[in-house]
């Protein structure tokens, strides 16, 4: 069975400051992957995806993301954090293509101080 | 722009009531999915729906049922309400498995059982 495993509950940054938010998962198979975002009060926002091609994936609000095979892994970054990132970020991996289910990992916290 | 609407933001019910929570979506997706948000615990997938009438558990399907007579609703029905199933339940939608497509998801609706 498919898992994701985001190692940090929560996560404290200043503005301004660089952000990478981490991601492995547990698939034999290449893993259909995604990032979302969900604001307080809000639904969930895809800020980008990795189906097959260029590892790095640039990604909606300045964020991207490197698929890394060898490390199962697809860590979330950001060059540099505004007030309005702080959220809650989901990774999340589908089986077949991304239109079957998809198994999230349990959520980071992300706070922005000033 | 694809549009997933869920029929509450918030509802409350009581223990032993029976709740229906209605999905609706815009852009003749055949796929329907129906999670469950926790704290701490990420989404987890109740059930989905492949087609109209079809449907298939997911990981925690135990004390929900669920509804697609046509193809752009789906209905979650808690048969008796019970007070751990308070929670946020997130309904999404996507095209069928093969495209390189995504998942759209609704606002959510956060059910408090008393």
């Amino acid at each position: 069975a498919q898992s994701v495993t985001q190692p940090d509950i929560h996560i404290t940054v200043s503005e301004g400051a660089s952000l990478e938010l981490r991601c492995n998962y547990s698939y034999g198979a290449t893993p259909y992957l995604f990032w979302y975002v969900q604001s307080p009060g809000q639904g969930l926002q895809l800020l980008l995806k990795y189906f097959s091609g260029d590892t790095l994936v640039q990604g909606i609000k300045g964020f991207e993301a490197e698929f890394k095979r060898s490390q199962s892994s697809f860590n979330l970054r950001k060059p540099s954090v505004h007030w309005s990132d702080a959220a809650e970020y989901f990774c999340a991996v589908a089986e077949l293509s991304g239109n079957t289910p998809l198994v999230f990992g349990k959520g980071t916290r992300l706070s922005v101080i000033a | 722009d694809v549009k997933v609407t869920q029929s509450s933001r918030y509802l409350v019910k009581r223990t032993g009531e029976k709740v229906f929570l209605e999905c609706v979506q815009d852009m003749d997706h055949e796929n329907m999915f129906w999670y469950r948000q926790d704290p701490g615990l990420g989404l987890r997938l109740i059930y989905f729906s492949y087609d109209v009438k079809m449907k298939e558990k997911g990981d925690i399907p135990e004390g929900y049922s669920v509804s697609r007579e046509k193809k752009e609703r789906f209905s979650l029905i808690l048969e008796s309400a019970s007070t751990n199933q308070t929670s946020m339940y997130l309904c999404a939608s996507s095209r069928p498995a093969g495209l390189e497509d995504e998942q759209y998801f609704g606002p959510g609706t956060r059910l408090t059982v008393t």
